[in-house]
């Protein structure tokens, strides 16, 4: 069973400028999630989404932070304008009606 | 912020030794996981818990939801040179959110 996709793995962006991540969750998996992790902490949940409605997404920035998940299956993060404290790894995942949640590597973002 | 304090931080073990960590909180959980990630990955599952007092092993590892639904347990036994990683313990409460531990470095000297 093929894992969680996403790409891409590695971004450098200077300040200012945007980024997008995209991420294809495992087939089947109606709950998706986007999380970020800074370097050395536990991985911030920055928005739930289950099927293309948004669950969970008080701890998303909204003013330079979107996600968007238009069919109910991949999604996109995106940020616009980056700032130098958004250098974090982005990583998603998506869970069964169980509940546990399978990551994909993540999508490094370096904002210089 | 973080509202699951894991320990110990960090530990750094002989090959073979048994290792302890854990997680606790002031708030009750319905499900604890515990998962391990490797430098440049995401994290990995490695136990799933759903009971108070649920003891479940997965191989060497073993891990324990807390009969006051407050806390969990991970332990490793005869830990070997690739268990070295960051072990993460997740709560899950009511309404879905899943929050994560700080995470617990562990390094292991062959």
């Amino acid at each position: 069973e093929a894992g969680v996709a996403q790409s891409p793995r590695y971004k450098i962006i200077e300040k200012r400028q945007s980024v997008a991540f995209w991420c294809n969750p495992i087939s089947g998996h109606a709950t998706l999630y986007w999380y970020q992790q800074i370097l050395g902490q536990g991985p911030k949940l920055l928005i739930q989404f289950q099927n293309n409605g948004v669950v969970d997404d008080s701890q998303l920035p909204k003013d330079r932070f979107s996600a968007e998940r238009l069919k109910g299956v991949d999604s996109t993060l995106k940020i616009q304008p980056a700032k130098l404290e958004d250098s974090a790894v982005y990583l998603c995942a998506s869970s069964p009606d169980t509940g546990e949640l399978f990551f994909g590597e993540g999508s490094r973002l370096t904002v210089l | 912020g973080q509202q699951l304090n894991q320990s110990p931080q960090s530990m750094f073990i002989q090959e073979g030794e048994d290792v302890s960590m854990n997680c606790t909180s002031s708030s009750i959980f319905n499900t604890w996981l515990w998962y391990k990630q490797d430098p440049g990955e995401g994290p990995v599952l490695l136990i799933a818990l759903y009971k108070a007092g649920e003891l479940t092993s997965n191989g060497r590892l073993t891990a324990q939801f807390g009969i006051t639904r407050k806390d969990s347990f991970l332990n490793i036994s005869a830990s070997i040179p690739s268990d070295v990683g960051i072990y993460f313990c997740a709560g899950r409460r009511a309404g879905n959110m899943l929050t994560f531990g700080g995470g617990t470095r562990l390094m292991v000297k062959p």
